[in-house]
């Protein structure tokens, strides 16, 4: 059974780069397309970009300028960094992984960041 | 970027009863609709995928359809365990976006 767990720091000043990791076990992340999703608190879901196995990235034009996804299969993780962050970024980060049709099939089960001086 | 737009936002309903809730596209997405379900404090789970394809392990009372711009999740014979918010999301074209959900409360 695949599992994905995100982890990082939980709080990150304004201005800051927030760096988070998605571990993948039971499974490699070779051959797969994978998102980070993010859900501010009580609120809804918004997509801020996949990842291919390969290196091959797209990401939400509303976050592109500040966001980098990349990949490396031989720790079998993927990474999040976001930079110059508010508070607006406060949210459960989540790692999904995709399947056929774009769905997101497996996700872990989030991580909260707040950011706050 | 792609609008989804669900619809009703909140529903009553009760034990056994059949629901449906609606999703609407901006634009046309074929078939490329997906259902997801979230309880309080945990992370989406898929359900239905481009548009009326069960998710493994999801429970048969769920069905989706609809293609293009409208689309439908009906739940039938209501369980506890479905009074939760559900989210549509479109995987058409990036960005990929989602509804803003639907809470289904018991009446």
């Amino acid at each position: 059974q695949v599992q994905l767990q995100e982890s990082g720091p939980g709080l990150v000043k304004p201005s800051e780069t927030l760096s988070l990791t998605c571990t993948v076990s039971g499974g490699s992340i070779s051959g797969y397309y994978w998102s980070w999703i993010r859900q501010p608190p009580g609120k809804g879901l918004e997509w801020i970009g996949y990842i291919y196995y390969s290196g091959n990235t797209d990401y939400n034009p509303s976050l592109k300028s500040r966001v980098t996804i990349s990949g490396d299969t031989s720790k079998n993780h993927l990474s999040l960094k976001l930079t110059s962050v508010s508070a607006a970024d406060t949210a459960v980060y989540y790692c999904a992984r995709h399947r056929s049709g774009g769905s997101f099939e497996y996700w872990g089960q989030g991580t909260l960041v707040t950011v706050s001086s | 970027d792609i609008q989804m737009t669900q619809s009703p936002s909140s529903l009553s309903a009760s034990v056994g009863d059949r629901v449906t809730i609606t999703c609407r596209a901006s634009q046309s997405i074929s078939n490329y609709l997906n259902w997801y379900q979230q309880k309080p404090g945990e992370a989406p789970k898929l359900l239905i995928y481009v548009a009326s394809g069960l998710q493994s392990g999801v429970p048969s009372r769920f069905s989706g359809s609809g293609s293009g711009t409208d689309f439908t999740l009906s739940i039938s014979s209501l369980q506890p365990e479905d009074f939760t918010t559900y989210y549509c999301q479109q995987t058409y074209s990036t960005p990929y976006t989602f509804g803003q959900g639907t809470n289904l409360e018991i009446k």
